[in-house]
């Protein structure tokens, strides 16, 4: 059971903006970076976001991430097909001296 | 950055297993590296970090006192030794590199290797 929570699941229509959530702690989020990842199906899970807001080379600009308090976000935004996949947040937790990674989120594209 | 995995297959429970994970493309010795798992179906869980030096590491709960990770950066290679398996420890561990020290979560991941605790 993992301490960040995310919706187990969000959809979208092509084009649409969706958001996912991430619900951590003072612990983890709340005085630690945030990192998303991207897993397609039967793939490697890939870095998305890191740094809360950061993105790698080769990230399109239609992903993007936020952190408020104890609470982060994905936002992608001119939803595509190729975006069905399920992302996870993740980030230290001192409480635990460990990562931990969130619960996923499944996001389908309608 | 490549990370080529060994040494997963299938195991008895209470038995053991030694992952490996050997490195290129970039200068070992500078990273955190870590392991995380996936059980069939399931999310990911993180298992254990060890930082660029060898000299912090800390493991999850559900692992700790059963795993040790270890690195070698002369062999640039990352280890995991796993004793006293269980069923549940039935899962795809990836091999990965950490963003920095180790402090800053996962950047590149390995294939992954299937590991499967099954009397």
């Amino acid at each position: 059971q993992s301490v960040l929570t995310q919706p187990p699941s969000a959809s979208g229509t092509p084009g649409q903006r969706v958001t996912i959530s991430c619900s951590g702690s003072i612990s983890n989020i709340g005085s630690k970076t945030v990192n998303w990842y991207q897993q397609l199906p039967g793939t490697t899970p890939k870095l998305l976001i890191y740094g809360n807001n950061q993105r790698p080379s080769g990230v399109p600009d239609r992903f993007s991430g936020s952190k408020s308090a104890t609470s982060a976000s994905l936002a992608i935004s001119g939803l595509q097909s190729e975006d069905e996949a399920d992302y996870y947040c993740a980030a230290w937790d001192d409480r635990l001296s460990g990562h931990v990674f969130g619960t996923g989120t499944k996001v389908t594209v309608l | 950055v490549q990370l080529v995995q060994s040494g997963g297959g299938v195991v008895q429970p209470g038995r053991s297993l030694r992952l490996s994970c050997a490195a290129s493309g970039f200068t070992f010795s500078s990273y955190g590296m870590h392991w995380v798992r996936q059980a069939p179906g399931k999310g990911l869980e993180w298992v254990a970090v060890i930082w660029y030096h060898g000299s912090n590491i800390y493991y999850a709960d559900s692992v700790k006192g059963r795993f040790t990770i270890s690195k070698d950066n002369s062999k640039t290679t990352l280890y995991l030794q796993m004793n006293s398996l269980r069923v549940e420890d039935t899962a795809v561990y990836y091999c990965a590199r950490d963003l920095s020290s180790g402090w800053y979560g996962v950047d590149y991941w390995g294939l992954g290797t299937l590991v499967t605790v099954s009397s």
